[in-house]
């Protein structure tokens, strides 16, 4: 079955330490998202990325980094700089790629991200 | 800029029909995109407009005025499983990125 996998669910981690959150995507998409929802608010875009080894800041990247070496793969760091880090991370993807047309993003199950 | 406005809540009672209104503020405009999302959960899609009119499929039913910068979401014959936020979202320019409305969280009642 195709789609988009995330792991951990839930992830607790101590103040100070930075966190790898996975993403992986069997729908050969080109474009590859990282969202943040806080409670009662919306998605906020965080990085993406439209091409392997190509990735673009979102509206809120300070303190997190990505990578994008393989097209199925995209992982998301919070680092230690991540003021308030504790949220639910989701992360999709999408056809758009660099072509330019509008595709629906899909998205993976999220994971919880608890920083004491 | 982009800029999307949602109601924060709304309450239906089971059996009745919802209208969830969205209004947005865009320099481009690429379609309009629901999401449903239930608490804790992924979002998934349910419509995507980009022509003017009702697109109707099912029980959910949307509605876009380009003109107006308005769209709605219609829910009939709702059921309890309906209970959920639901997420307006506006392709950029380029039309690869969204910008999320707030949601709106609708409760059903039976």
């Amino acid at each position: 079955d195709g789609g988009i996998t995330q792991s951990p669910k839930y992830l607790f981690r101590k103040e100070g330490q930075n966190v790898t959150l996975s993403c992986e995507q069997n729908l050969n998409h080109d474009a590859m998202y990282w969202y943040r929802q806080d409670p009662g608010q919306g998605l906020r875009l965080i990085y993406y990325s439209q091409i392997v080894n190509d990735f673009q800041k979102g509206d809120i990247a300070e303190g997190y980094s990505v990578s994008r070496e393989k097209k199925e793969s995209f992982p998301l760091t919070v680092t230690s700089a991540q003021k308030n880090p504790t949220a639910f991370y989701l992360c999709a993807s999408s056809n758009g790629g660099l072509r330019g047309e509008t595709y629906e993003q899909y998205f993976g199950p999220g994971t919880r991200l608890t920083v004491t | 800029g982009q800029n999307i406005d949602q109601p924060t809540e709304m309450t239906a009672t089971e059996g009745a029909i919802v209208q969830i209104n969205c209004t947005y503020q865009t320099s481009g405009f690429n379609g309009l995109f629901w999401y449903q999302q239930h608490a804790g959960e992924a979002p998934t899609f349910l419509s995507y407009n980009v022509l003017d009119g009702l697109e109707e499929k099912g029980r959910f039913s949307s509605f876009l005025s380009r003109s107006k910068g308005y769209s709605y979401l219609l829910l009939k014959e709702l059921q309890m499983k309906d209970s959920a936020s639901y997420l307006c979202a506006v392709p950029n320019n380029y039309g690869q990125n969204f910008v999320f409305g707030p949601g709106t969280r609708l409760s059903v009642l039976p």
